[in-house]
Order: structure tokens, then sequence, then C-alpha cells
């Protein structure tokens, strides 16, 4: 089960792009980068995910460089309602696996 | 598509008492998780069911507990509460073990 550190937190303003860095050092072959965003007292909401390169949809971008040991979410031009805790996620399908959350990263948008 | 859904959104328990608490998976999704929240910490792992089947457990008493229907929809039971029992209750539900998809949850308050 690949162990994932992220900041505890980051600040950032209005109109600016975040980028959230992740580290999974011992990542599977087989093992998938998902990125979650939870709100206070909400569950956690699907964001974005994927294995290599580079994914993108309407809300963010995930950048996964060739050795996989770690993936940045980047979030574009950020509004103060993408304050939010924000959780990168590894694993595979298969087995007895375990989606199982580290701490998270603590984003706060100022005005 | 609807999501997953949790009743009740909130539950006041006093300590002894039990507490069910209720989960709907997507359509079409065999396996829910469970997963506890304390108020500013991350999601623990509870329970993970799938085609009826307890698959696993975290590291919880056994007076944790829970099923799954053959409609796939599940319950968690937490008997003889207690203070630190309070939390915010998340249910997942998933096709694959690595998109989780989450419930708004359940707050739990033990007074």
């Amino acid at each position: 089960l690949a162990k994932t550190t992220q900041p505890i937190s980051m600040d950032s303003y209005e109109g600016q792009e975040v980028n959230i860095t992740c580290s999974h050092n011992n990542i599977a072959t087989n093992d998938y980068i998902t990125w979650y965003q939870q709100f206070p007292s909400q569950g956690p909401r699907f964001i974005i995910q994927g294995y290599k390169t580079k994914v993108t949809n309407e809300v963010a971008s995930l950048f996964i460089p060739a050795d996989r040991k770690s993936s940045t979410l980047s979030l574009p031009r950020v509004s103060l309602s993408d304050t939010a805790v924000y959780y990168c996620l590894v694993g595979s399908s298969g087995g007895s696996y375990i989606p199982t959350f580290g701490r998270g990263t603590s984003l706060i948008v100022h005005p | 598509e609807a999501g997953v859904t949790q009743s009740p959104t909130h539950l006041i328990k006093t300590r002894g008492q039990q507490a069910t608490l209720r989960c709907s998976p997507i359509s079409g999704h065999t396996s829910v998780y469970w997963y506890q929240q304390a108020l500013g910490l991350g999601l623990q792992f509870l329970l993970w069911y799938d085609e009826g089947e307890e698959r696993n457990r975290g590291n919880f008493p056994p007076r944790f507990s829970g099923r799954q229907f053959p409609n796939y929809s599940s319950e968690l039971n937490v008997n003889a509460l207690e203070l630190e029992d309070s939390a915010l209750y998340l249910c997942a539900s998933s096709l694959d073990p690595w998109v989780p998809y989450f419930g708004p949850g359940t707050r739990l308050l033990v007074l």
C-alpha cells in the first residue's frame, strides 16, 4: 500500500493557480492516483484520476512524472469556494485493497 | 444518476445507546465502505462490504458492526456508544476500490 505525503496546508489568493503535490515513493505498477476535495461536514468529492503523464478535466489537471513517485494537482484560477481539504489517494483494484486516506492538504483561498 | 445517500443526516444519542446508520450506494455499485471522521481529523477506515460479505475491517472495536443487504445497501451499527464515537460517518460505494464515491455523511453526536 503506497503511503502518501502532502503539505498540511497551503494559502493562495483568488485568481491564482494552485499546485498541490503528493509524494508516493513506493507506488506500485498497477496503482492509480486519485484526488478528492472535501468541505467541512461533507463527504469527499472525486476531482480527478490518472495513471501517468497529464490528465485534465473541467475543474483540474493532474500531472504525473515518468517515475510516478509524485503527482501534482493543479487548480486554475482558484476562487474562495475552492477553500477545502484536498486528499491524494493511491491504489488499485483487486485483492484486499482499502482506500486509505492521508491527512490531506488544507487549502485556504484569500480574497 | 443518483449518488450515494445516507440516513439520517444527524443523529443524537446518549452514552450506552445503540446507533444505526444507513447507506444506499450508487446503482450498480457492489462495494460499500464505511469511514469515521472525527472533527478536524482524517478519514479512518471502518468496514468494507462487497457482494454481501464483510471483506475487511479497520482497527475498531467489535461494537462497530454492519451488514450489506441483497440490494447492496448497507447498515452500520454502533453499540454501547461512547462520547468519542461522536463523528461524521461516511459511506462510499464503488465498482473499483480505488474510486470510491462518497455520500454526504451522518453526523453522530453522543451525549
